[in-house]
């Protein structure tokens, strides 16, 4: 399978504690994405790496929240200190950008469902 | 600021039956419009797009939808909908030159026998 894989697809975990989620992309994709959806939303975009470098954080990405794209290849997302309001569906998402033009069609993996006691 | 609206959160059909959902952004630059799907327990996929050109662009499975400028409309259409096309379906608008996807917060088709 060449597609997009999130690991750990369900997480459920209590209140203040760490939780990591990785996300393979398509290998050959230089822009990786991290959305989250809550029930009955869409995705709402969290943060964007070109290759290796994090270029956009959104102002949902609290202190509490970090990504990192080592070497451009796979990416984690670490919440630190879970709160209730952090469960949710993190979708990871990459795409191919050639020569900066960016035409936006994104591939999804399946996701990764938080849930905080 | 870009954003997107559905209009519809839920649309209920009698399989055969045509269907329409409707989406709307509003933008003050040159956008891509897209359609994507999202089948329970599977992540979203593609369903359609359009880029430039012709503004009436057709996915595999008989989904449509026309891109109107003047009414920053992108309304996705099927004139005979079946019960595998249950599934929730997002609007989505990036913009030319730009990186981000911005979604609307989706419309579930359910599609009864």
């Amino acid at each position: 399978d060449t597609g997009v894989s999130q690991d750990p697809r369900h997480k459920i975990t209590k209140r203040g504690q760490n939780v990591t989620f990785r996300c393979d992309p398509i290998s050959e994709h230089n822009r990786l994405y991290w959305y989250r959806q809550t029930l009955g939303q869409g995705p709402e975009f969290l943060t964007y790496f070109q290759n290796e470098a994090q270029l956009e954080k959104s102002r949902l990405l609290s202190d509490r929240f970090s990504a990192e794209r080592p070497k451009g290849s796979f990416s984690t997302l670490e919440i630190q200190r879970t709160e209730q309001g952090d469960s949710a569906m993190y979708l990871c998402a990459s795409s191919l950008a050639r020569g900066g033009m960016n035409t936006g069609e994104l591939f999804f993996g399946e996701g990764s469902r938080l849930t905080v006691l | 600021a870009q954003s997107v609206t559905q209009l519809d959160s839920q649309v209920p059909v009698f399989e055969e039956a045509p269907v329409e959902l409707r989406c709307n952004y509003s933008s003050s630059v040159s956008v891509y419009l897209f359609w994507y799907v999202q089948y329970p327990n599977q992540g979203l996929q593609l369903l359609l797009k359009y880029l430039s050109g012709s503004t009436l662009v057709e996915s595999i499975n008989g989904f449509e939808a026309e891109f109107n400028k003047s009414q920053t409309s992108f309304h996705l259409r099927k004139p005979s909908v079946h019960i595998s096309d249950t599934a929730e379906y997002f609007c989505a608008v990036s913009f030319t030159g730009g990186f981000k996807t911005i979604f609307g917060a989706g419309t579930r088709l359910f599609v009864k026998a």
